[in-house]
């Protein structure tokens, strides 16, 4: 089983959409949680960072973790075709991050 | 500010051909790593250096190592490349050793191994 599962999608939506992206994980040792943005051909830029249950709203993005579930979310609101790319979760225990697969998101016009 | 750069952005090998990929980042970071990125895999830690001078192992290092020539500079060196080695590299960088430090990636490198 690996540590991280995420939905690779593709995902695609009109814009103005509500967004969710999910994750679960299955080691309890995991205490911080981020969100990662993948344009094509890039490399992955830090989205959100929390290291807590609960919510963080970073604008348009909010960020969800329930660690009782084992469960992060990603919200994205008012979607817009700039948000078209991969989101990758990540979460650490303290001494390595391990990430998910990656989201596809299509925002289309 | 170029933030993190990797060198080169494509390259083609056949099997058994040794190469070196090269990072660098002007950021003044203490800790760099080096991912590699399969699909359906995610992103997976083939080595990391905390610090100048020292470099650790990641999850997948089989057939790889590395040097940390300096703070700027960490190069991850395949001695006799295989197909299984085809994928997308980053290079990443971050301030402090603390795994909660945000990491900032460059741009990868695209290798294909025949």
């Amino acid at each position: 089983q690996k540590e991280v599962e995420q939905d690779p999608g593709p995902l695609s939506v009109p814009e103005g959409a509500i967004v969710s992206l999910n994750c679960t994980y299955s080691n309890s040792a995991f205490q911080y949680f981020m969100w990662y943005r993948q344009y094509s051909r890039k490399g992955p830029e830090l989205l959100m960072y929390t290291y807590s249950s609960g919510n963080k709203e970073d604008g348009r993005f909010t960020a969800q973790v329930d660690k009782s579930s084992k469960y992060i979310s990603l919200f994205i609101r008012d979607s817009q075709p700039s948000d078209s790319a991969t989101y990758l979760c990540a979460m650490s225990p303290g001494n390595q991050f391990y990430f998910g697969t990656g989201t596809s998101l299509t925002v289309i016009p | 500010n170029a933030g993190v750069t990797q060198t080169p952005k494509f390259q083609v090998l056949k099997t058994g051909q040794s190469m070196t990929l090269q990072c660098a980042q002007d950021m003044n970071h203490n800790s760099m790593y080096w991912y590699r990125q399969d699909p359906g895999m995610g992103l997976r830690l083939i080595y990391y250096s905390a610090s100048e001078g020292t470099t650790d192992k990641g999850e997948v290092p089989n057939g790889y190592n590395v040097s940390r020539l300096n703070k700027r500079e960490f190069s991850l060196r395949l001695e006799s490349a295989a197909p299984s080695q085809t994928s997308v590299y980053f290079c990443a960088s971050s301030a402090q050793g603390s795994w909660t430090d945000t990491q900032y990636f460059g741009p990868g490198t695209r290798l294909t191994v025949l």
